[in-house]
């Protein structure tokens, strides 16, 4: 079974600061998405990570994917209120039914 | 906005009561995932539909059943539910391999 696993699970921080979170498998990605889900709305897709290495950044966001594909990081800078929600990594396998397999989440507050 | 809906966008059942729920892709798209979340936790695949046939399932039981309509609609049936299928159900849109694209979700309490 495929696992990721994402930290840290809750985040409480000011407006303005910096943040980054994790998701590491042990498990090879063909690919890795990041998500962002308000409450009571579906996950909303901020990218996808395809090659081992590469870097995407997104304005103040910034998603690496691990060299060998088995982990990822989103650093987000100078972060504001609007910011605050669940943040999802997802992984894809590979195989003909394109299942993610999602980590349990990242939970950001940002406090003005 | 990704044009993805379901319905309803919530409903409250008791245990042992059948559920259906209902989502609609997107216009392009031939392929429906669905998911469930339960509080706290990432999305669990439960199964994914292409062309009007199931192509692939997780790890759900045989009373998680599913519909892909030629339209490519589809529904997740629900029969028998447990206290533990609270949660809320996402459907995933896409053409197949490629991204997926949310709906708002249905939150399903089982009382």
């Amino acid at each position: 079974t495929q696992l990721l696993e994402q930290s840290p699970q809750f985040l409480s921080i000011q407006e303005g600061e910096n943040l980054t979170v994790y998701c590491n498998s042990s498990s090879v990605f063909s690919s890795l998405q990041w998500y962002r889900q308000e409450p009571g709305e579906g996950p909303v897709l901020l990218v996808t990570v395809v090659t081992g290495g590469e870097v995407k950044k997104l304005k103040r966001l910034t998603f690496q994917f691990g060299d060998a594909r088995k982990d990822s990081s989103l650093h987000i800078t100078a972060a504001q209120t609007g910011d605050t929600g669940l943040y999802l990594c997802a992984g894809y396998s590979g195989g003909s039914n394109y299942k993610l397999t999602f980590g349990k989440g990242t939970l950001l507050t940002v406090n003005p | 906005e990704t044009g993805v809906t379901q319905s309803p966008t919530h409903l409250i059942k008791t245990r042992g009561q059948q559920v259906t729920l209902r989502c609609s892709s997107q216009s392009g798209h031939n392929t429906v995932s669905w998911y469930q979340q339960a509080l706290g936790q990432g999305p669990q695949f439960i199964f994914q539909y292409y062309r009007e046939e199931e192509n692939g399932r997780g790890n759900f039981p045989p009373r998680f059943s599913g519909l892909q309509f030629p339209n490519y609609s589809s529904e997740l049936n629900v029969n028998a539910l447990e206290l533990d299928d609270s949660a809320l159900y996402l459907c995933a849109s896409s053409s197949l391999g490629e991204t997926q694209y949310f709906g708002p979700g249905t939150r399903l309490l089982v009382l």
